[in-house]
């Protein structure tokens, strides 16, 4: 299996604009996590999904944030519109049964957000 | 509200050298996990630890739990230079939810 896939990898966006990351669970997972990691914060959980629904998005700082996840193989975390302070590194990350008991989730590379 | 305090957050060692990591949390948890991140790079799992008393071990890395103390320890043996990167603590709150330390960045010096 080739992990957690996110695009882009990095992206770099002026203020105003609307920027859509992208995630590819592993297959077989059914609980989706989207997390954000700044120096000043930190790792925060934003929101995450069971079996494509999405169950505690506690974690989304404004309504300037959005995720969907229309189907179990993609998700997708919106931002518009855009402003520096959203600049960090979103990690989307996957998890065959949440994790409970003896399981781990399990992260994608990052999507490094700079917003000039 | 859970609170996870990492220490220390910066740790420069020699190779050769012992030392430990502390992950103190604030509520009652059944689970805990260690994960290791290189510059640049994702999250790695290295440990879960869900029971007092657990300990877990993996070549030079070595985790256990107090969960009376809420404390959890990540001691590493003979330091070598390859185990240089940022180590993360993470409890669970509620079912899913993680709630990560502040991580601890470690440079092994030859």
């Amino acid at each position: 299996d080739a992990g957690v896939i996110q695009s882009p990898r990095h992206e770099v966006t002026e203020m105003g604009q609307e920027v859509t990351l992208r995630c590819k669970p592993i297959s077989g997972h059914d609980y989706l996590f989207w997390y954000r990691q700044t120096m000043m914060r930190g790792l925060e959980l934003l929101i995450y999904f069971n079996n494509n629904v999405p169950i505690d998005d506690s974690g989304m700082p404004e309504d300037r944030f959005s995720a969907k996840m229309p189907n179990a193989s993609f998700s997708t975390l919106k931002i518009q519109p855009s402003e520096p302070r959203d600049s960090a590194v979103y990690f989307c990350a996957s998890s065959p049964q949440g994790q409970t008991m003896n399981t781990e989730a399990f992260f994608g590379q990052g999507t490094r957000l700079t917003v000039v | 509200e859970l609170k996870v305090e990492q220490n220390p957050l910066f740790l420069s060692m020699q190779e050769g050298k012992n030392y430990t990591i502390y992950c103190n949390y604030s509520t009652t948890s059944d689970r805990l996990y260690w994960y290791r991140q290189d510059p640049g790079k994702s999250l790695e799992s290295l440990f879960v630890l869900l029971s007092n008393g657990a300990v877990k071990q993996e070549g030079r890395l070595m985790a256990s739990l107090d969960t009376k103390a809420r404390l959890s320890t990540l001691h590493i043996t003979a330091a070598v230079h390859d185990l240089s990167a940022t180590y993360f603590c993470a409890v669970a709150q509620g079912a899913q939810k993680l709630v990560f330390g502040q991580g601890t960045r470690l440079t092994i010096n030859p």
